[in-house]
């Protein structure tokens, strides 16, 4: 079965600061995508960024970017410079085959709520 | 704005009742899902469309809950005889593809169902 581990419920950040939000992954398929969702109070789930189980390079895009260390199953998020905008809550997701969620339903983790301070 | 559109955004009902909603995919995306999210956790998987076709759905998806996608273009979720726990957030997400791993899902802005 597959199963996404964000083992923190909440962080605060200093506005301009950079943030690493942890994500830990499970899964027996050796093809799967990773994906970071930002989820603003109004409730709409935003695509960040995607990670391929084959991809060589870490996941880049503006100031959003992936470490991921497949060998520790893990696909943690950086934000560069944060802004108080990016207060939201911070989804992490891994699609692939397997059962849980289904082979084309994302399986997703239970959140980490980033609160940036100005 | 072209992005995924869920209809009502808002839904208060009492325990019992029927409720459907609606959701308008992005109109070149051939896949659509829906999800339920509650308090304080991530969306979980229910269903999926290819086109017309219901490929698949997560035993969350108790035989009160149906979803149809007619002709392939918007899709509706109909819960009968709801319960209070059918309370959650429930999101659309459309894609296009053929079920490969780096099929991007778009999410719509979620119906959010109170049931009293």
């Amino acid at each position: 079965a597959q199963k996404i581990t964000q083992t923190q419920p909440g962080m605060f950040v200093q506005e301009k600061e950079a943030v690493t939000l942890d994500c830990t992954y499970d899964t027996s398929d050796p093809s799967y995508g990773l994906f970071w969702y930002k989820q603003p109070s109004s409730g709409e789930m935003i695509f960040l960024i995607y990670q391929g189980s084959y991809d060589q390079q870490n996941a880049t895009e503006g100031r959003y970017s992936l470490n991921f260390q497949k060998a520790r199953k893990s696909a943690n998020l950086v934000i560069s410079a944060s802004q108080l905008g990016d207060s939201a809550m911070y989804f992490c997701a891994m699609r692939g085959g397997g059962s849980g969620g289904g082979a084309d339903g994302l399986t997703f983790g239970k959140g980490t709520h980033l609160i940036i301070q100005p | 704005d072209t992005g995924v559109s869920q209809n009502p955004r808002h839904k208060i009902t009492k325990r019992g009742q029927n409720v459907t909603f609606r959701c308008d995919p992005i109109s070149e995306h051939n896949r659509l899902y829906w999800y339920r999210q509650t308090l304080g956790q991530g969306p979980e998987f229910l269903t999926y469309f290819q086109n017309e076709a219901q490929l698949e759905k997560s035993r969350l998806l108790s035989d009160r809950f149906s979803a149809e996608r007619p002709k392939g273009s918007f899709s509706t979720l109909e819960i009968q005889r709801t319960e209070q726990g059918d309370s959650a957030m429930y999101l659309c997400a459309s894609s296009y593809g053929a079920g490969w791993t780096q099929e991007t899902q778009y999410f719509g802005p979620g119906t959010r169902l109170l049931v009293l």
